[in-house]
């Protein structure tokens, strides 16, 4: 059980374009979904945390109107990259909790973005 | 404010023996949660095992067990019989029970089992 996916696995983008990013929890339902960036050889760095239904909560430094997440269901959240640079290349990973999994967090396969 | 701290940033074992990967953290809670995530080359966030602070006993998950020490803020990860499948990053992290449910990751180890 408590199966995450992404979607796509792997973006190349033009420098100025937009792109979404799906997370989805399988077989539960998520409360709470999080966002992470992870760049090579590096530890998980978090982005934001999403609860269904309200506004994310973005850590110090990330730029709430270039990474905008939307937790529509509570199986689904989606970050959209906007006007992606080359700077914004890197791994982003999802992960997802309920109530029930004590503080464990279910991650998601994770998303390669390229942008040129 | 909670930090993790991985001294290691490498380690090599050969394939069938043991290693401890270390870990420490800091916080002011009395209440919290720790992990150890593997992280294979496939980049997959695995769980490891967990390991609850109220409870002294240390977690075991088959050949992966833990060092808790809550005074010393430690927290250890030893492999037995380690697998070429266990070569993967480590990454121990934190998280406060009945918050956010935010977690902390140190900057991982990565394991290397050599065959």
């Amino acid at each position: 059980g408590a199966v995450v996916s992404q979607h796509p696995s792997w973006v190349i983008c033009k420098s100025g374009t937009s792109v979404k990013i799906e997370c989805r929890s399988l077989d539960f339902q998520a409360t709470t979904m999080f966002w992470y960036r992870q760049f090579p050889k590096q530890s998980l760095m978090l982005m934001a945390t999403s609860n269904e239904g309200s506004k994310a909560t973005y850590e110090q430094g990330v730029e709430k109107d270039k990474f905008l997440i939307n937790h529509a269901s509570l199986t689904l959240s989606t970050l959209t990259v906007t006007s992606a640079h080359p700077e914004d290349s890197s791994f982003y990973i999802c992960s997802a909790s309920d109530w029930s999994s004590y503080n464990e967090q279910f991650f998601g396969p994770g998303t390669r973005l390229t942008v040129l | 404010a909670q930090t993790v701290t991985q001294s290691q940033p490498e380690m090599s074992v050969q394939e069938a023996e043991t290693v401890t990967l270390s870990c420490t953290y800091d916080t002011s809670e009395s209440n919290y949660y720790l992990f150890w995530y593997k992280q294979p080359p496939s980049r997959q966030m695995i769980l490891v095992i967990r390991q609850e602070a109220y409870k002294q006993q240390n977690a075991t998950e088959n050949r992966f067990s833990v060092n808790f020490q809550k005074a010393a803020k430690s927290f250890s990860l030893k492999i037995s019989d380690s697998q070429l499948g266990d070569t993967a990053m480590y990454f121990c992290a934190f998280t406060v029970r009945g918050g956010n449910e935010k977690l902390t990751f140190g900057t991982g180890t990565r394991l290397t089992i050599i065959p």
